[in-house]
């Protein structure tokens, strides 16, 4: 089993530009989370999806921020257009759903917006 | 979602136990304890969930108070991979059509001496 996968590891863009973060979560998962992960505010749950349908995207900061699954295995973060307080590590991870669900996080993605 | 309270920090010695509390005087009834942790670098990963019972895995222990109120996470023999911060957290909400969401809080740094 891979675990949950993502792309890119690091991303460097500039304030202005669009920025996909890439996600595969762990086969026969039906749940798929998006934190974010900062010095000054830990980590936070952006939004979750189950079924591919979102749930909870309370966490969203803007409308800067999208987030879609169009299928069981791939999902994506959209930060368009990006901006130097969006610098983070993302993480994605899933779950087999249910209301004990454990989740499985992936590496993370590592964002600078200079 | 149900708050949790942990020490900022702990120290251990290499091969020693370390026991690691976690204070969650608003639980409800059907509440699971949840713990993850997060080594430098990486995502969370998941250690141990229990409900009433004590719990034993490959990685530690849980032990859950009689009132539910608390929980310890004990790891009998500190290695230093086990050096990371450690969160005590009660899933939400509790749906298997929706599945749960994990809160981190700041967690526990476990410094663990050679």
């Amino acid at each position: 089993d891979a675990g949950v996968i993502q792309s890119p590891r690091h991303e460097v863009t500039e304030m202005g530009q669009e920025v996909t973060l890439r996600c595969k979560p762990i086969s026969g998962h039906n749940s798929l989370f998006w934190y974010r992960q900062t010095m000054m505010r830990g980590l936070e749950l952006l939004i979750y999806f189950n079924n591919n349908v979102p749930i909870d995207d309370s966490g969203m900061p803007e409308d800067r921020f999208s987030a879609k699954m169009p299928n069981a295995s791939f999902s994506t973060l959209k930060i368009q257009p990006s901006e130097p307080r969006d610098s983070a590590v993302y993480f994605c991870a899933s779950g087999s759903g249910g209301a004990w669900d454990t989740q499985y996080f992936g590496p993370g993605t590592r964002l600078t917006v200079l | 979602d149900a708050k949790t309270t942990q020490p900022n920090s702990m120290e251990s010695n290499e091969e020693e136990p370390v026991h690691l509390p976690c204070n969650h005087s608003t639980i409800s009834g059907t509440d699971y304890i949840h713990w993850y942790r997060q080594l430098p670098s990486q995502g969370p990963e998941y250690v141990i969930h229990g409900l009433t019972s004590n719990v034993n895995n490959r990685m530690a222990s849980l032990a859950i108070a009689e009132d539910r109120k608390s929980s310890t996470l004990i790891l009998h023999r500190a290695t230093l991979r086990d050096a990371a911060v450690y969160y005590c957290i009660l899933p939400s909400p509790r749906s298997r059509a929706s599945g749960s969401r994990l809160t981190f809080g700041e967690g526990t740094q476990l410094t663990v001496n050679p």
